[in-house]
């Protein structure tokens, strides 16, 4: 079935460092692929999406491209904030799998001042 | 702030009981997805309904079950709790087609502790 694998954590940088959180997925249709955060004590949000190949999602700094030859959606920010800090989830969601999503275990990354 | 309403936001209970999640989508959508976020299993899909009816399953107990009304609200009902059905538990609700891979927009959670 459809999964998705992302980089363990917890990811500790300093403020204006440069950030990628790797995120692979298997899939038997052409899914989105979805990047969720969680801020402490709050709920999902939706970060980016990419609905085919080779689309760039982009928001507040952060980008993820959709890679079909690589199974890959890495999420990337130039240069992240204490603000940032959160958990991160790679997702997918397609026919094949009912539109429910399918979310990797979740990053955890913390920002120093 | 999504649109997604959950009540209520923290449940604290005893072993063998039974609690009832509620749910309001934003309004407009027809789809709400029920997910558990708990330390050992991650985020997993429980069930989505569609207009009131029951369009997939996931890796929902047998113990839990869940409904959606006329007015488009769903109820996820737990029952003959253990300590493990401690988790988070989310709704989730998109657009008008059942088919379509829409955009899912999340509620704020409640936060379910069976003691």
């Amino acid at each position: 079935g459809d999964s998705v694998t992302q980089m363990e954590g917890p990811v500790t940088l300093s403020e204006e460092a440069f950030l990628t959180i790797n995120c692979t997925y298997t899939a038997t249709g052409y899914p989105s692929l979805f990047w969720y955060v969680q801020y402490p004590g709050e709920g999902l949000q939706l970060l980016l999406k990419a609905t085919k190949a080779d689309d760039k999602g982009s928001n507040k700094g952060f980008e993820a491209t959709y890679r079909k030859e690589t199974t890959s959606f890495h999420l990337e920010k130039g240069s992240v904030q204490v603000s940032d800090s959160a958990v991160y989830f790679c997702a997918l969601s397609d026919y094949s799998s009912a539109s429910k999503i399918i979310f990797g275990s979740g990053t955890r990354l913390s920002i120093r001042p | 702030d999504s649109g997604v309403t959950q009540t209520p936001k923290h449940l604290i209970t005893a072993t063998g009981q039974r609690v009832t999640l509620r749910c309001s989508p934003r309004s407009g959508d027809l789809s709400v997805y029920w997910y558990q976020q708990s330390l050992d299993q991650g985020l997993q899909f429980l069930i989505q309904y569609y207009n009131g009816e029951e369009r997939a399953k996931g890796n929902i107990l047998e113990r839990f079950s869940a409904q959606q009304f006329p007015d488009l609200h769903s109820e996820l009902n737990l029952s003959s709790l253990e300590l493990g059905d401690s988790a988070l538990y989310f709704c989730a609700s998109s657009g008008r087609t059942s088919l379509s891979v829409n955009e899912q927009f999340f509620g704020p959670g409640t936060r379910l502790t069976v003691l």
